[in-house]
């Protein structure tokens, strides 16, 4: 049971590259969620998927768009990178009381 | 939408002594409030949630006191260690997404 895991762990991008961050989970659960963590800011909520085929925007959806590919997987895309997208990605799935559990996170980089 | 304000955001103890972080929120339809731990580099890792209809709850060394007519709730934990050391963050959500305080980084000193 390896929970929630995330691929890449690192990347750099330059500026107006595309890329796909992946997530999985193995705990069968219905939602997962895509935060970005910045200094001094928390955790702001950027996509979420309360089951499989539905998706919707959270506090800071511009410049991301998601697919919930099936069940187990919940992919965020930046189509056109850019240095204010440079930040640590964690995903997450909720538990059945409500309870989420944390991806190792990607720390991403916009030159 | 749901605004969540924690305080303080820096919070430096004595090893032994008790460590205190408050959070507010805004919506009265939030009804879990889960805190979260967070080594440096690591994931949150959830240390304990209290539901609505609990007043308190405490898990060892660890804490958790709501007052829903107030709209706040704070994380108290006892003896602190230096383990202890990292960054607590507090959340509320009315069943959908979590919205997380901003984070209160506590220093447990030897």
């Amino acid at each position: 049971n390896a929970g929630v895991t995330q691929t890449p762990k690192f990347q750099v991008l330059k500026t107006g590259q595309s890329m796909t961050l992946q997530c999985a989970q193995d705990m069968n659960h219905n939602s997962m969620y895509w935060y970005r963590q910045d200094p001094g800011m928390g955790l702001r909520l950027i996509y979420y998927s309360a089951s499989e085929g539905t998706t919707d925007k959270g506090e800071v959806p511009n410049g991301y768009n998601v697919s919930r590919l099936n069940k187990r997987e919940f992919s965020l895309r930046l189509e056109s990178a850019a240095p204010s997208q440079t930040s640590v990605y964690f995903c997450a799935s909720n538990g059945q009381g409500g309870e989420q559990y944390f991806g190792p996170g990607t720390r991403l980089t916009v030159t | 939408g749901e605004n969540v304000e924690q305080h303080p955001s820096t919070l430096s103890v004595q090893e032994g002594d008790s460590a205190v972080i408050k959070c507010t929120y805004s919506d009265s339809a939030s009804n879990y409030f889960p805190w979260y731990k967070q080594e440096l580099g690591k994931r949150p890792q959830l240390i304990i949630d209290i539901r609505s209809n609990v007043g308190e709850k405490k898990d060892q060394r660890i804490a958790v006191t709501l007052n829903k007519t107030a709209k706040h709730f704070s994380l108290h934990i006892t003896e602190t260690q230096p383990e202890d050391s990292a960054v607590y963050f507090c959340a509320a959500s009315d069943g959908y997404a979590l919205n997380f305080g901003k984070g209160t980084s506590l220093l447990v000193t030897p």
